[in-house]
């Protein structure tokens, strides 16, 4: 029983286009995050929502918009997707920023 | 803001050595320590972390760690590394727990046979 899964886990899309990345936690997390791993491996947090709340939004385009329609589920819409947005999306969540559990990750390559 | 530097981007190891990662980061407020490790085309998988009490951490896979607060550091050890230890390895801190994890630029350990 997965304790963070996403969906998808590849992605590949031509620019311009606009895609969604899904994720569920199963954990009873009150907080969940989305963090980008860009090609030299560095992990960057993106955002962070507390019970359904944006908590932190760190320095991300506008492009960029996570939605929670409830605090087990923590969805990234990106518009007008750039060569420069390929990386690794990873789902996370935790109790009270302690332990952050994973999900495995969506490749986004945009060709 | 937080910061965590890993002092070596590789570390290239014989199997059955043992081998130290090192992770110093920057705050002088309490603070809670994390090691998680990458395997290829994986997630992250907690190793182990410190958020108070004893400054010795036991974790999975024969893991440990030190919180050496004096020094800023939270270096993760194994005493005798496997060819399936490979992965990449990342030190992450938070404020005690008052912010989202930071992550070092991580460490690849190369277990060579």
């Amino acid at each position: 029983d997965t304790a963070v899964s996403q969906t998808p886990k590849y992605l590949v899309t031509q620019m311009g286009n606009d895609k969604s990345i899904k994720c569920e936690q199963n954990l009873g997390h009150d907080t969940m995050y989305w963090y980008k791993q860009d090609s030299k491996k560095f992990l960057k947090i993106m955002f962070s929502y507390n019970n359904k709340e944006l908590i932190i939004n760190e320095t991300v385009p506008n492009r960029f918009s996570p939605k929670s329609p409830d605090k087990a589920h923590l969805n990234l819409h990106i518009n007008s997707l750039e060569l420069g947005d390929s990386a690794v999306y990873f789902c996370a969540s935790s109790a009270e920023y302690t332990e952050a559990f994973f999900g495995q990750g969506t490749r986004l390559t945009v060709v | 803001a937080q910061s965590v530097t890993q002092l070596d981007s590789q570390v290239p190891v014989f199997e059955e050595a043992p081998v130290e990662l090192r992770c110093n980061y920057s705050s002088s407020v309490s603070v809670y320590l994390f090691w998680y490790v990458q395997y290829p085309n994986q997630g992250l998988q907690l190793l182990l972390k410190y958020l108070s009490g004893s400054t010795l951490v036991k974790g999975i896979n024969g893991f440990e760690a030190e919180f050496n607060k004096s020094q800023t550091s939270f270096h993760l050890r194994k005493p005798s590394v496997h060819i399936s230890d490979t992965a990449e390895y990342f030190c992450a801190v938070s404020d005690q727990g008052n912010t989202p994890l930071v992550f070092g630029k991580g460490t690849r350990l190369s277990v060579i046979a």
